[in-house]
């Protein structure tokens, strides 16, 4: 268990719906990032947040915004899901910017019919 | 821009032989280099590391070397178990921005 909470575990849900994912960083990690995952794909970097703000942006969608709260936990925003978006989202987070090691979580599954 | 380039993308190996994945990156300053294992429906593990200043690092069953001049560095597994079958990903860590980048991975398959 990496100490990386990532919530829901699975969504079904239908095109053109929004959903919101959510992280709870390790205790004590400052920094939170966010990865797609498509089937048989690597690691895509969304978005990186670090202590309330926005560090760093990947190949992120304008349909997808993302925040970090003063709690440290995170949430992904998706909208106008289209059917290309099911894939598997996961969370991963780190003490620093600093800091090449992240601890991911085990992922949320996106399904969208 | 900076690239991590990770081969082989698939890798089968028989039960109790070898298994080398390769790494290449491109950005000079990355210190860090990171290998995670991504079993069936999981999210990434951390499996082992290696910073810039250390040429060979082994934990058990697997080790990691680097060699900065070429930009280049390596998992190696030895004798595989089928525990192993999973997807490995390498990164590298640049403190010139501090960033991560992650190999495309390597599926793993140990054949009994």
């Amino acid at each position: 268990d990496s100490g990386v909470t990532q919530t829901p575990k699975h969504l079904i849900t239908a095109t053109g719906q929004r959903v919101t994912l959510r992280c709870s960083p390790r205790s004590g990690d400052l920094s939170v990032y966010w990865y797609q995952q498509s089937l048989d794909q690597g690691l895509q970097f969304l978005i990186q947040y670090y202590n309330g703000e926005e560090r760093a942006k990947g190949n992120i969608l304008e349909r997808f915004s993302a925040q970090q709260f003063p709690d440290l936990h995170s949430e992904l925003n998706l909208s106008s899901l289209e059917l290309g978006d099911s894939a598997l989202y996961f969370c991963a987070s780190s003490r620093q910017v600093r800091e090449g090691t992240i601890y991911f979580g085990e992922g949320s599954w996106l399904t969208v019919v | 821009g900076e690239n991590v380039e990770q081969h082989p993308s698939t890798l089968s190996v028989q039960e109790g032989d070898s298994a080398v994945i390769k790494c290449t990156y491109s950005d000079s300053a990355s210190n860090y280099f990171p290998w995670y294992k991504q079993e069936l429906g999981k999210g990434p593990q951390l499996i082992i590391d290696i910073r810039s200043n250390v040429g060979e690092k082994k934990d058990q069953r697997i080790a990691v070397t680097l060699n900065k001049t070429a930009k280049h560095f390596s998992l190696h597994i030895t004798e595989t178990q089928p525990e192993d079958s999973a997807v490995y990903f390498c990164a590298s860590f640049s403190n010139r921005d501090d960033k991560i980048i992650f190999g495309k991975g390597t599926r793993l398959h140990i054949l009994p």
